[in-house]
């Protein structure tokens, strides 16, 4: 069975600070995909990135950054200089490969606050 | 270009009813899945469609059903509701890649109130 968890519940930061989310995964399968999603207050989640499991570069994407690393089933989430519009929930899923996204497997989020 | 969009916004319904829930996926996309999601947790998979049939499924139970039409858009279906189906269920679209894992595309969700 295929279990991601985010031991955040929640984070605090004041705008500016760098902040990284952690998240852990456990599957069986040896090719997956990983994926960030953030949550705003409206509820829609937003695709951030997917990963699959032969990919461990780091990936950066303007303030975002991503480290994957297989040896010990991370794939944790920095955000840079923090702002007060990256307030909102954060989730990590886990997906099987040759399925389609759709039968994620979620963590249940960290709750990030940005304060000015 | 139309996103993902769901129908209604929000529902209060008493235990033992029947509700429906509509999801129209993003234009182009092929595959819908159903996602509960109850406070505080991330979204659970419930089922996913594609070409007007049931795929993959999550742990629910039959009471949870679903359709989806010639159109690509689909439905959930919940009877006998229970207190513990209060939640937000969020529609995803995606499209077939013939075995390659694509991008979700999530609608803003419905939120049904059980009581």
């Amino acid at each position: 069975a295929q279990k991601v968890t985010q031991a955040q519940t929640e984070i605090s930061v004041v705008e500016k600070e760098d902040v990284t989310l952690d998240c852990v995964y456990e599957t069986r399968d040896t090719t997956y995909y990983l994926f960030w999603y953030k949550q705003p207050p409206s509820g829609e989640l937003v695709f951030l990135i997917r990963r699959n499991s032969f990919d461990e570069q780091n990936e950066i994407s303007g303030r975002y950054s991503w480290n994957f690393q297989k040896s010990t089933s991370s794939f944790n989430f920095t955000i840079t200089a923090s702002q007060v519009v990256d307030s909102a929930v954060y989730f990590c899923a886990l997906s099987e490969a040759f399925t389609h996204a759709g039968k994620s497997t979620f963590g249940d989020g960290t709750t990030l606050t940005v304060k000015p | 270009d139309a996103g993902v969009t769901q129908s209604p916004t929000h529902l209060i319904k008493t235990r033992g009813q029947q509700v429906t829930l509509r999801c129209s996926p993003k234009s182009g996309h092929d595959t819908v899945s159903w996602y509960q999601q109850a406070l505080g947790q991330g979204p659970q998979f419930i089922f996913q469609y594609y070409e007007e049939e049931e795929r993959q499924r999550g742990n629910f139970p039959d009471r949870f059903s679903g359709h989806q039409f010639p159109n690509y858009s689909s439905e959930l279906n919940v009877n006998a509701l229970l207190l513990g189906d209060s939640a937000l269920y969020l529609c995803a679209s995606s499209l077939n890649g013939q075995g390659s894992v694509g991008e979700q595309f999530f609608g803003p969700g419905t939120r049904l109130t059980v009581l």
